[in-house]
């Protein structure tokens, strides 16, 4: 079946350093992703919507500066914090859907970033 | 705009016995799709189960099934002979059909099993 690779799986940083998650579709080509945030024992909450070749579509009250997304290949998108902090400290997984199973939606395995 | 509500935070079940988890949502469209999810401990995602609106049969998967009742916009999981590997946080999710396929979760439920 279809496998989306996120990496890295868990990242600790210091307060003000960037950090950059990969999400990459392995089998199947992605134009769109999805980049999601959990923190412990909540929900996942939809930060944004990254399209191939184009700008992504942030969520209302996601910060575009603070969470950059670029989406530059089918297979591959990258969400970058930039000047983490403290707050940062979260959970973030990726989706992919394949176009070719419209319905269905392959998750990563989530990366867990802790801004010390 | 869409929501989704479960509003079970938490819900433990005997092995081998039989729970429901429920769920509801709000949308003004006619056509989406819901789903289940699953997040054990690892945190990995796991598609459960789905449905589509258009159809009025309950989507069936082994051990787990749903109760979907369009016009009350409900969509419950049943878990038959609960099993310890069952024990998991559960997500009802929600997408719209016209979209690129954004789902809107629930607060999600934590399920235990007691052997």
């Amino acid at each position: 079946g279809a496998v989306v690779s996120q990496h890295p799986s868990r990242v600790i940083c210091k307060s003000g350093t960037s950090v950059k998650i990969e999400c990459r579709s392995l089998d199947f080509q992605a134009t769109t992703m999805f980049w999601y945030r959990q923190f412990p024992k909540q929900s996942l909450m939809l930060m944004a919507t990254s399209n191939e070749g184009s700008k992504a579509t942030y969520e209302q009250g996601v910060e575009k500066d603070k969470f950059l997304i670029n989406h530059a290949s089918l297979t591959l998108s990258t969400l970058t914090v930039t000047s983490a902090h403290p707050e940062d400290s979260s959970f973030y997984i990726c989706s992919a859907r394949d176009p070719l199973t419209n319905e269905k939606l392959f998750f990563g395995s989530g990366t867990q970033l802790s801004v010390l | 705009a869409q929501t989704v509500t479960q509003s079970q935070p938490e819900m433990s079940v005997q092995e081998a016995e039989t729970v429901t988890l429920s769920c509801t949502y709000d949308t003004s469209e006619s056509d989406y799709y819901l789903f289940w999810y699953k997040q054990p401990p690892s945190r990995q995602m796991i598609l459960v189960i789905r449905q589509e609106a258009y159809k009025q049969q309950n989507a069936t998967e082994n051990r787990f099934s749903v109760n979907f009742q369009k016009a009350a916009k409900s969509f419950s999981l049943k878990i038959s002979d609960s099993q310890l590997g069952d024990a998991a946080m559960y997500f009802c999710a929600y997408r719209g059909s016209g979209n690129t396929g954004k789902l809107i979760f629930g607060q999600g439920t934590t399920l235990q099993v007691k052997p």
